[in-house]
C-alpha cells in the first residue's frame, strides 16, 4: 500500500485565493482525518470523517473551511477565502477500528500552504 | 473533551543516556495511547503504542507505560542515538469519540553526540 497520498506537497496561494488539499487515504481505512500543524498551536484536529460521513467537526476554524468526503477513497479541504493565518502544515490521517480499538493510524506527507 | 499534557517541551540528552517524556490524559474513558516520531519536515510516525487492558510495551529500545488510575503513560528511549533527535507526540482516543486522536502539545528531543 502507498499509505495515505496527499496532494499538493506545497502551496502558495495569495491572500483571498480559494485552496483546495486533497487526500486519499489507505484503502480499507474508514476514518480519515485532517489536521492542521503550528508551531504556535501544535497538532489540531480540524475535522473527521466515518465511512465518508463527517462525524466532528468542531476543530474547523470558521466558515472559510470547509471539508467533503464524496466516496471511501478521496477527500478534499477547501479554503476559501484563504488568509495569512492559515499558512500551516495540513495532515490527512487515516485508520480503522476493530473491536473498540484504533488500528493502523497513519498520516500522509502533508501538505504545507503558504498564504502570501 | 480530552486533554492531553505532554512534559517536558525540550529535552537535551547526551548519547547513550536514557529519555522520558510523559503525558497526562484527562478522560478515564480513553483506551488507546500512541506515540508519534517527527522528523523535521516529515509526518508524525507511529513509534509504539499501549491499550488501556495492558500497563506496559516493550519494542527494542523505546518502552511505554501506562497507569489508568492516575491517567498518565510514559515513553521511555535507552540508550539513545542521534537519530533519535526529531520531535515526539502522545496522543490518547477517547472512547466516546470513535478514532479521534487529541496529541499532546509534543517534546523536542536532541540527543548530543
Amino acid at each position: 500500500d502507498a499509505g495515505v497520498i496527499q496532494s499538493p506537497r506545497h502551496e502558495v496561494t495569495e491572500m483571498g485565493q480559494e485552496v483546495t488539499l486533497r487526500c486519499k487515504p489507505i484503502s480499507g481505512h474508514d476514518y480519515l482525518f485532517w489536521y492542521r500543524q503550528t508551531m504556535m498551536r501544535g497538532l489540531e484536529l480540524l475535522i473527521y470523517f466515518n465511512n465518508n460521513v463527517p462525524i466532528d467537526d468542531s476543530g474547523m476554524p470558521e466558515d472559510r473551511f470547509s471539508a467533503k468526503m464524496p466516496n471511501a477513497s478521496f477527500s478534499t479541504l477547501k479554503i476559501q477565502p484563504s488568509e495569512p493565518r492559515d499558512s500551516a502544515v495540513y495532515f490527512c490521517a487515516s485508520s480503522f477500528k476493530t473491536g473498540g480499538f484504533n488500528y493502523g493510524y497513519t498520516f500522509g506527507s502533508g501538505t504545507r500552504l503558504t498564504v502570501v | 473533551g480530552e486533554n492531553v499534557e505532554q512534559h517536558p517541551s525540550t529535552l537535551s540528552v547526551q548519547e547513550g543516556d536514557s529519555a522520558v517524556i510523559k503525558c497526562t490524559y484527562s478522560d478515564s474513558a480513553s483506551n488507546y495511547f500512541p506515540w508519534y516520531k517527527q522528523e523535521l519536515g516529515k509526518r508524525p510516525q507511529l513509534i509504539i503504542d499501549i491499550r488501556s487492558n495492558v500497563g506496559e510495551k516493550k519494542d527494542q529500545r523505546i518502552a511505554v507505560t501506562l497507569n489508568k488510575t492516575a491517567k498518565h503513560f510514559s515513553l521511555h528511549i535507552t540508550e539513545t542515538q542521534p537519530e533519535d533527535s526529531a520531535v515526539y507526540f502522545c496522543a490518547a482516543s477517547h472512547k466516546a469519540a470513535g478514532n479521534k486522536l487529541t496529541f499532546g502539545g509534543g517534546t523536542r528531543v536532541l540527543v548530543k553526540p
